[in-house]
């Protein structure tokens, strides 16, 4: 299948700071990407869809202005948490869906953010 | 009403055995359907996709689709404890989203 690369997959900042989490589909080019949020035991919440060279589209209840999302080009989207706080440890998980071909979507190795 | 759900299990099934994982979708206008499966910590793999009512076959793994009853099924056959994970049923919605049931809990026990 169709990779995808997330990076970091481990981060741990302070609280206050800004992290910045970035997902490349590395073998195929991805018009659309999503960022989702998992915690413990929980299934995944899709938090924005990402489409190359526009605006994010996010869900009700993610605010956008602490969720900053950036699809630059067609295999490239990065997720910035803004002024993390505790309540936004979690682990976070991209995926994209190729410009052309099956729907599917393949995913990222996911970025387990800690903030102090 | 959830838009896809799933029974949260966990469904412990013994080594070798059938496991049937079950799902309902709520949008008639959904057209694709997927099964991926999760490890405790990791993200989400691919493991079968289906478009068309009936079944498809993958090695071990058959997708089912019943598109009037709205329903889409995994069955998983000669069980390992490999397969022991989280399975995540998706739903292609007619907005151009994919949707995520809450996933079904597998063990297989040896």
């Amino acid at each position: 299948g169709a990779v995808v690369s997330q990076h970091p997959s481990r981060v741990i900042c302070k609280s206050g700071t800004s992290v910045k989490i970035e997902c490349r589909s590395l073998d195929f080019q991805a018009t659309t990407m999503f960022w989702y949020r998992q915690f413990p035991k929980q299934s995944l919440m899709l938090m924005a869809t990402s489409n190359e060279g526009s605006k994010a589209t996010y869900e009700q209840g993610v605010e956008k202005d602490k969720f900053l999302i950036n699809h630059a080009s067609l295999t490239l989207s990065t997720l910035t948490v803004t002024s993390a706080h505790p309540e936004d440890s979690s682990f976070y998980i991209c995926s994209a869906r190729a410009a052309s071909g099956p729907e599917e979507l393949f995913f990222g190795e996911g970025s387990r953010l800690t903030v102090l | 009403q959830k838009e896809v759900e799933q029974n949260s299990g966990p469904l412990s099934v013994p080594e070798g055995a059938i496991a049937s994982l079950n799902c309902t979708y709520s949008d008639r206008g959904s057209q694709s359907f997927f099964w991926y499966r999760q490890y405790s910590g990791k993200s989400p793999e691919l493991i079968m996709s289906i478009y068309s009512n009936g079944d498809k076959e993958d090695g071990r793994f058959t997708a089912q689709l019943n598109k009037a009853s709205q329903y889409v099924s995994l069955l998983i056959r000669d069980s390992q404890p490999s397969d022991s994970a989280t399975y995540l049923c998706a739903v292609g919605s007619s907005a151009s989203k994919i949707i995520f049931g809450s996933g079904t809990r597998l063990s297989i026990r040896p």
